[in-house]
């Protein structure tokens, strides 16, 4: 929403370069992870997920690599455009458990400068 | 595309209110999640459900109770509404057990006075 902004680490890029935005996640067991982006006033939108048994995932524009050594989690966007200024969450899941619920990140806000 | 609806985008509630959040999805999805928004903290789980009349407690379900008496719909509960429950609640489904993308709603944002 439209504060969801305040507070948090802000990433700021100038239109056109590239961004990367770091997550470091807290369960080491857990299986599968994913990238949501949420435009002010709107809800979190899936962007891209990625496998505990992969480092690397790769979709339209955006990139995510795994580090489980140190359980790091980061999103690549290629050739920042205005549209993707928005709150970028993390999330991870645990299969071992009896439901699977993500845990979310506090977030990151991406500000992109024309 | 999957299409998750919450009954109203803003609400205004006074202090020992009892209010209801609805949240409706038209996919057939097993999974539904109530989540609270507040700056800084990030996304923080209330309750899910993974079937019908079936419900589990997240992370801060203190204050709040649910009701999913159908697949479609997932309700949220204040029974008495207190100004620390002002925030941006989000509902989001998903498919299955082991399909874990949820999709969400556009919010309410609630306001306790």
């Amino acid at each position: 929403g439209e504060s969801v902004g305040l507070h948090l680490p802000t990433l700021s890029v100038q239109e056109g370069d590239n961004s990367i935005i770091n997550c470091a996640y807290s369960n080491s067991a857990s299986d599968y992870f994913i990238w949501y982006k949420q435009e002010s006033g709107k809800g979190p939108q899936f962007i891209i997920d990625i496998r505990s048994n992969m480092d690397k995932r790769q979709g339209q524009r955006v990139t995510v690599l795994l580090n489980k050594t140190v359980k790091h989690l980061s999103l690549q966007i290629a050739a920042t455009q205005p549209g993707d200024s928005a709150v970028y969450f993390c999330a991870e899941v645990n299969y071992g458990g009896a439901t699977n619920k993500l845990i979310f990140g506090t977030g990151t806000l991406l500000a992109v400068q024309p | 595309d999957v299409k998750v609806t919450q009954s109203s985008r803003y609400l205004v509630k006074r202090t020992g209110e009892k209010v209801f959040l609805e949240c409706v999805q038209d996919m057939d999805h097993e999974n539904m999640f109530w989540y609270r928004q507040d700056p800084g903290l990030g996304l923080r789980l209330i309750y899910f459900s993974y079937d019908v009349k079936m419900k589990e407690k997240g992370d801060i379900p203190e204050g709040y109770s649910v009701s999913r008496e159908k697949k479609e719909r997932f309700s949220l509960i204040l029974e008495s509404a207190s100004t620390n429950q002002t925030s941006m609640y989000l509902c989001a489904s998903s498919l299955s057990q082991l399909n874990t993308e949820a999709f969400f709603g556009q919010g309410t944002r609630l306001t306790v006075v």
